[in-house]
């Protein structure tokens, strides 16, 4: 079975500051991974995905994540926060070996202070 | 980008009676459509997947009679809380997978608010 792990509730950045929100994976094919924001009471919206390719992928608003197979991990970055990136950010995971569900992290709360 | 509706995006509903929420992929066809649901500060739960034209796919512990989604068509999926309950109060997402390349996207999301 898949799963997702968010391991921080909550994190904290200076505005200007760089920003990690980290996720890591459990599928049994190959996982197709996605990022995702929610502002309150929206809907969620895409921010990037790992499908095959290069490791590193670059999403919308400056975010970027790195897909480290070793350490089944999907961490999500940005070099410089904006007051504006706080939000809920959720980390996805689908089975590309044939998997038809996605499967949601918890959720990270980014605050980003001025 | 593709465009998922909801509609509607809020609703409030005496303990009882039944609510109908619909989802619309504006303009794409959606082979597969997903109902989440979101509890406060909590992350997205799978409720049921339904592939146009069949019977949807219900996760574990969600209540099939009481949860009943339909299918109708490539661009229209409804979910129906029937005999709605103040536990009932969530907000709920779809979320419609694109025939052609497989990406999916998601409603705005409903809030449903059982008095």
């Amino acid at each position: 079975a898949q799963s997702v792990a968010q391991p921080e509730d909550q994190v904290n950045v200076a505005e200007g500051n760089p920003l990690t929100v980290k996720c890591t994976y459990s599928v049994s094919g190959n996982p197709y991974l996605f990022w995702y924001v929610q502002y309150p009471n929206r809907g969620l919206q895409f921010l990037l995905k790992y499908i095959t390719g290069d490791n590193l992928v670059k999403g919308s608003y400056g975010f970027e994540a790195e897909f480290n197979k070793s350490q089944t991990s999907f961490h999500l970055k940005k070099p410089s926060a904006l007051v504006s990136d706080s939000a809920l950010y959720f980390c996805a995971v689908r089975d590309g070996g044939g998997g038809f569900k996605t499967i949601f992290g918890a959720g990270t709360r980014l605050f980003v202070k001025a | 980008g593709a465009v998922v509706s909801q509609h509607p995006s809020r609703v409030i509903c005496k303990s009882g009676t039944s609510v109908k929420i619909e989802c619309r992929s504006l303009d794409f066809q959606a082979t597969t459509m997903f109902w989440y649901r979101q509890f406060p500060k909590k992350s997205l739960m799978l409720m049921a997947t339904s592939n146009e034209g069949s019977k949807a796919t219900y996760e574990q512990g969600v209540e099939k009679d009481k949860f009943l989604i339909n299918h109708a068509s490539l661009t229209l999926s409804t979910l129906t809380v029937t005999s709605a309950h103040p536990e009932d109060s969530s907000f709920y997402i779809c979320s419609a997978r694109e025939k052609r390349e497989g990406h999916q996207f998601f409603g705005p999301g409903t809030r449903l608010t059982v008095l």
